[in-house]
C-alpha cells in the first residue's frame, strides 16, 4: 500500500519555466489537497479537490492550477515559475474530514 | 479563520526526558491531527484526535475540545524523536479544506 506518492522529489526551475508536480493516492480517498511549506513555517493550502472533476482554491492559489480527472491523481501545475514559488510542496488525501495523509514532498527551487 | 498556536516554539532535551507540547485553537473543531516532521522533511501522522485521549507506544495525546486545546506527550525521548511537531485543525464537517497548521514546536533530543 503506497499511500500518497509525489514526483519528483526535487526540481530546479528557471524563472518563467513551467512544470507539473504529480500526486497519486491509492486509498480511494475522495479529498485531495496541495500545500506549500515555506522555511520555518507551517503548511498553507494551495488547492483542494472533493472528488473527480471538482476543485477549489485554498489560501494561496495564485500562480498555480490543478485538475482532477480521476480519483487517484491530482497534479499541480506551475505556470511562469517565480522565485516566490520556491518551497516544499506536499500533496495529501483524506476520506472527507477524517485523517489526512501526506506524501513525501517535492522540494522546488526557482532560480 | 481559525487560529492555531503551539508552544513552546523550541525545546531542547536530554535523551530519556519527557516532554509536553501544547496546541491551542481559537474555535471548535471537527478534526485535529498531530504530525511529526522528521529532519528529512517527511510528515508522519501521529494522532487523529478531535477529542479524547489516545496512546501509541511512548507517545500519547489528549484533546479537550470544550477548552480548545490539545497536548502531545512524549516519554523517554529518543534522538529519533527530533524534528518539528505540528498540530493541524479543521472546523469542516465534510473535508479538510480548511486544515490549518500551527507553526510547530521544534524538538531537539541530545544524546
Amino acid at each position: 500500500n503506497a499511500g500518497v506518492t509525489q514526483t519528483p522529489k526535487f526540481r530546479i526551475l528557471k524563472i518563467g519555466q513551467s512544470m507539473t508536480l504529480q500526486c497519486a493516492q491509492d486509498m480511494n480517498h475522495n479529498y485531495m489537497y496541495w500545500y506549500r511549506q515555506d522555511p520555518g513555517m507551517g503548511l498553507k493550502l494551495i488547492y483542494y479537490s472533493v472528488g473527480a472533476g471538482i476543485t477549489d482554491k485554498g489560501e494561496v492559489p495564485n500562480g498555480y492550477n490543478v485538475s482532477r480527472s480521476t480519483t487517484e491523481d491530482f497534479p499541480l501545475r506551475l505556470e511562469l515559475a517565480a522565485p516566490s514559488q520556491t518551497s516544499v510542496y506536499f500533496c495529501a488525501s483524506s476520506y472527507s474530514n477524517t485523517e489526512a495523509f501526506f506524501g513525501q514532498g517535492t522540494r522546488l527551487t526557482v532560480v | 479563520g481559525i487560529q492555531v498556536e503551539q508552544s513552546p516554539p523550541d525545546l531542547i532535551l536530554q535523551e530519556g526526558a519527557n516532554s509536553t507540547l501544547r496546541c491551542n485553537f481559537s474555535d471548535s473543531v471537527n478534526n485535529l491531527q498531530w504530525f511529526h516532521q522528521n529532519p528529512w522533511g517527511q510528515l508522519i501522522n501521529l494522532f487523529y484526535i478531535p477529542s479524547g485521549t489516545k496512546q501509541n507506544g511512548r507517545l500519547s495525546a489528549t484533546t479537550v475540545a470544550t477548552e480548545r486545546y490539545s497536548l502531545l506527550y512524549i516519554s523517554s525521548s529518543q534522538t529519533t524523536d527530533s524534528g518539528v511537531y505540528f498540530c493541524a485543525v479543521d472546523r469542516s464537517n465534510f473535508g479538510n479544506e480548511k486544515l490549518t497548521f500551527g507553526t510547530g514546536t521544534r524538538l531537539t533530543i541530545i544524546p
